[in-house]
């Protein structure tokens, strides 16, 4: 079966650095992504990684390690603006991409 | 970017009738599209993958005689909710692949759909 598991909640203050985890097990592997989604809103793309290793843009990185099928997604210098879900995705192969639960990020003054 | 638009945003609807989402690509030409529902604090759930000029493919446990989807050109996918019943409030959500960019794929803002 297909199975991505994030936290659910995540609370931070404004600011500070979080690390959002991300695990997951696919039947296949084809690129991962981190979306943003406010809410009663469409997700919002972030990133994308394919190869281990380390993917930079502004405050947002995002973190991929097949061997260990573990991604994180760091954000830096939060601001009230970050508070939203954070849905890590898989693409594990073909057209499909599967989502996780989305993790709520909550950050405070 | 790539801009996907849903019409309507919002619609509420009383049981046993019919509601129609359009789903456009602006500015790019979408061989595929995908249909998404989700509920209130959980994720996105893939209903089915629409590709133009042919049939949808469905998930396992979503109703095709329920959830009528067209691919009718390259920039418009319409879903049919049908005899609609009051389990079937969702926020529906659609996404689309640019083909010239094979990972990335882009969502309309959804629409709210309220059955009562």
């Amino acid at each position: 079966g297909q199975n991505i598991d994030q936290p659910t909640e995540m609370t931070a203050t404004e600011g500070a650095i979080v690390q959002i985890n991300c695990t997951y097990q696919t039947s296949g592997f084809n690129g991962l992504f981190w979306y943003q989604q406010h809410a009663g809103e469409a997700p919002t793309f972030l990133s994308y990684n394919v190869l281990d290793g380390l993917e930079e843009k502004g405050r947002f990185s995002s973190f991929l390690s097949r061997s260990k099928g573990y991604s994180y997604l760091l954000l830096k210098e939060l601001q009230m603006k970050d508070s939203a879900s954070y849905l890590c995705a898989v693409n594990p192969g073909g057209f499909k991409t599967i989502f996780g639960a989305g993790t709520r990020l909550f950050v405070k003054a | 970017g790539a801009v996907v638009s849903q019409h309507p945003s919002w619609v509420i609807c009383k049981s046993g009738t019919s509601v129609k989402i359009e789903c456009r690509s602006l500015d790019f030409q979408a061989t595929t599209m995908f249909w998404y529902r989700q509920f209130p604090k959980q994720s996105l759930m893939l209903m089915a993958t629409s590709n133009e000029g042919s049939k949808a493919t469905y998930e396992q446990g979503v109703e095709k005689d329920k959830f009528l989807i067209n691919h009718a050109s390259l920039t418009l996918s319409t879903l049919t909710v049908t005899s609609a019943h009051p389990e079937d409030s969702s926020f529906y959500i659609c996404s689309a692949r640019d083909g010239q960019r094979t990972y990335e794929q882009y969502f309309g803002p959804g629409t709210r759909l309220t059955v009562t």
